[in-house]
């Protein structure tokens, strides 16, 4: 079955670490996205990949950091400067970005930070 | 700018009741329109869009919207929910002229027994 793959689902995180979060696809979609979702907040945008070995900064990239080396991957790590990381992430993909091209979503990762 | 309103926070509804979520957008061109289902703790799923043509637009799950221009609405509808259609429910605004979607905060849906 085609689909986003995200892990682990629940990662805890101490202050001062980089943590890493996976997305894998097998939709053969071009394009990735990273979200971020908080209570009460529609998503907001952390970072777009168009095509292998590019990227775009969203709305909230500060303290996040992508790379896109496959076209099935695309890895979302929180550094230690992202001030809230707790929050739930949810990576999507879709075939191409143009704004009739539907995003399908992975079922998220919660991070909490200790 | 872009923006999306969902002006309920929480709606309840009985089961087998009616239900209508609304959405309200400002966009200066012809929007491209989504609703998102997301169940608790998972990812979103796409019930229904809009593009252009007929403004009545049928969804999976038994779904509906109507786009209103005059009103920059697109309300979602259903004429009977189940007690599996608690979830939050997400209107989304896309752009011609550019890859991103902007979202509303959500409406979670409550369904009494």
């Amino acid at each position: 079955d085609g689909g986003i793959t995200q892990s682990p689902k629940y990662l805890f995180r101490k202050e001062g670490q980089n943590v890493t979060l996976s997305c894998e696809q097998n939709l053969n979609h071009d394009a990735m996205y990273w979200y971020r979702q908080d209570p009460g907040q529609g998503l907001r945008l952390i970072y777009y990949s168009q095509i292998v070995n590019d990227f775009q900064k969203g709305d909230i990239a500060e303290g996040y950091s992508v790379s896109r080396e496959k076209k099935e991957s695309f890895p979302l790590t929180v550094t230690s400067a992202q001030k809230n990381p707790t929050a739930f992430y949810l990576c999507a993909s879709s075939i191409g970005t143009g704004p009739t091209d539907t995003q399908y979503f992975g079922p998220g990762t919660r991070l909490t930070v200790l | 700018a872009q923006s999306v309103t969902q002006p309920d926070i929480h709606i309840t509804v009985s089961e087998g009741a009616s239900l209508e979520l609304r959405c309200n957008y400002s966009y200066g061109a012809t929007p491209y329109l989504f609703w998102y289902v997301q169940s608790p703790g998972q990812g979103l799923q796409l019930l229904l869009k809009y593009f252009s043509g007929d403004t009545l637009v049928q969804g999976i799950k038994g779904f509906e919207a109507e786009f209103k221009r005059s009103q920059s609405s697109f309300n979602l509808r259903k004429p009977s929910v189940h007690w599996s259609d608690a979830a939050e429910y997400f209107c989304a605004v896309g752009a011609k002229s550019n890859y991103q979607l902007i979202w509303g905060a959500g409406t979670k849906l409550i369904i009494k027994p």
